[in-house]
């Protein structure tokens, strides 16, 4: 099976500040790599799939990029409203494994 | 509008079963790929089980492999999940997930889940 690994675990930041989150997949995974967001007591959503496609609806500020087995997540200017947990996702096969989750905070 | 509905869960005892079900409403659920996605209290998302369109591929966790098992019911619009020799390690909210789309996708709309709690 697949491992998706994210870091940090947790973070800390500003309103406007640059956030990256990073996941590594134990191996290739071509572009089936999606992103997460599960605000507090809320269902996760669909952010972005294919690695950088964002999601209907999704603002802008939020953009992913990587290959092969390094991806990034990134909020441009955080906001308070993005405040939650982030979630990789491998679907390149089953089992679709998620990463381990990164909580973002406001500082 | 896309609509997924679970029900089912509740408090079991240990070794107990449970059978969860999700209806869904505002697309063509036949042409739909389906997965069952858990969460422990605290906890993060774990991946929990998969049926494809037709009912004819499944796959399972290896921490619920032979105690749990999916189906739908395309005629009804509805996704079910069997659980059996329910452990307290079985304990969250599940999930029930659509694909976005055909073939190797990520899940595009989730329902509210519902709360399954194995304890004596």
């Amino acid at each position: 099976d697949i491992q998706m690994t994210q870091s940090p675990s947790s973070l800390s930041a500003s309103v406007g500040d640059r956030v990256t989150i990073t996941c590594r997949a134990s191996q290739g995974i071509r572009n089936y790599l999606g992103w997460y967001q599960q605000k507090p007591g809320k269902v996760p959503e669909l952010l972005i799939y294919d690695v950088s496609t964002l999601q209907s609806g999704v603002p802008s500020r939020f953009s992913g990029s990587g290959s092969g087995t390094d991806f990034t997540l990134t909020i441009s200017s955080l906001q308070p409203e993005d405040v939650a947990t982030y979630y990789c996702q491998s679907y390149i096969d089953a089992p679709r494994t998620f990463g381990q989750g990164t909580k973002v905070e406001i500082k | 509008e896309v609509q997924l509905v679970e029900s089912g869960g509740g408090l079991v005892q240990p070794g107990g079963s449970l059978r969860l079900s999700c209806a869904a409403s505002g697309f063509s659920f036949r042409s739909c790929e389906m997965n069952w996605v858990r969460q422990a209290p605290g906890k993060g998302l774990e991946y929990v089980s998969y049926i494809n369109s037709v009912g004819s591929t499944t796959f399972y966790a290896g921490s619920v492999r032979g105690r749990f098992t999916v189906s739908r019911d395309n005629a009804k619009s509805s996704l079910f999940l069997q659980m059996d020799s329910l452990t307290p390690e079985d304990t969250g909210v599940y999930y029930c997930a659509k694909d976005r789309s055909g073939g190797a996708s990520p899940a595009d709309h989730w329902g509210q889940g519902t709360l399954v709690t194995v304890s004596s």
